[in-house]
């Protein structure tokens, strides 16, 4: 059973597109909702991360868009560069014996595609 | 680079066999955590170890087991290997406690089971 679904699988956009990856849950203990990148060959890397007491975060040109009632949050790429080409998942994770921010879920991924 | 230092990078074994992955967390993280990554399932959260102790368990497989040394360095054994194990196995270092922390993961370790 997906604890975090994602969408789409993938995206393709011309530079200096929004790219926008939806993320859904159902678990409303879930209290942190990173999203990470991951490029062909390396690890997922941290790019943003959210708690539920704010509705939106912005780091660059990457934007959290976090909905509790409807438990939706989404990533927003401004001005996509081909240089943002990567997957990127969505996660989640609760308090668990003290500790917040080991046990992810992740969503099933999102392959973005940002044409020059 | 994350810091986070996986061996072998890339492995290939046959069905029956044990195979042994090796994680060193970066300088100062406690908590070891392993993921796995395959098509059919995604990244999945195995387990996680901090100081040594377990700490957390996932979907890991009772063939699968995992340990964290004094040194903080961590192994995962996978045995009596079947074809569905092939997979890319990801460990991850965070500090454990602290507003912001992030999991900082590793290249991965490509396990190939022919």
């Amino acid at each position: 059973q997906q604890q975090v679904k994602q969408s789409p699988q993938s995206l393709i956009v011309q530079k200096g597109g929004i790219p926008i990856i939806n993320c859904a849950y159902e678990n409303t203990a879930f209290d942190y909702f990173p999203w990470y990148q991951q490029f062909p060959g390396k690890g997922p890397a941290l790019l943003i991360a959210i708690r539920p007491d704010v509705s939106e975060k912005k780091e660059g040109r990457f934007t959290i868009s976090f909905n509790k009632s409807a438990k939706q949050f989404s990533l927003h790429i401004m001005d996509s560069q081909p240089g943002d080409s990567a997957t990127y998942f969505c996660a989640a994770s609760w308090n668990y014996r003290g500790s917040t921010l080991g046990r992810l879920y992740f969503g099933r991924g999102t392959q973005l595609t940002v044409w020059p | 680079d994350s810091g986070v230092t996986q061996t072998p990078k890339h492995l290939i074994t046959a069905t029956g066999q044990r195979v042994t992955l090796r994680c060193s967390p970066r300088s100062g993280d406690l908590s070891v955590y392993w993921y796995q990554q395959s098509l059919d399932q995604g990244l999945q959260f195995l387990i996680q170890y901090y100081n040594g102790e377990e700490r957390a368990k996932g979907n890991i497989l009772e063939r699968f087991s995992a340990q964290q040394f004094p040194d903080l360095h961590s192994e995962l054994n996978l045995s009596s290997l079947e074809l569905g194990d092939s997979a890319l196995y990801f460990c991850a270092s965070s500090v454990v406690d602290g507003e912001g922390g992030e999991l900082f993961f590793g290249e991965g370790s490509r396990l190939t089971v022919l």
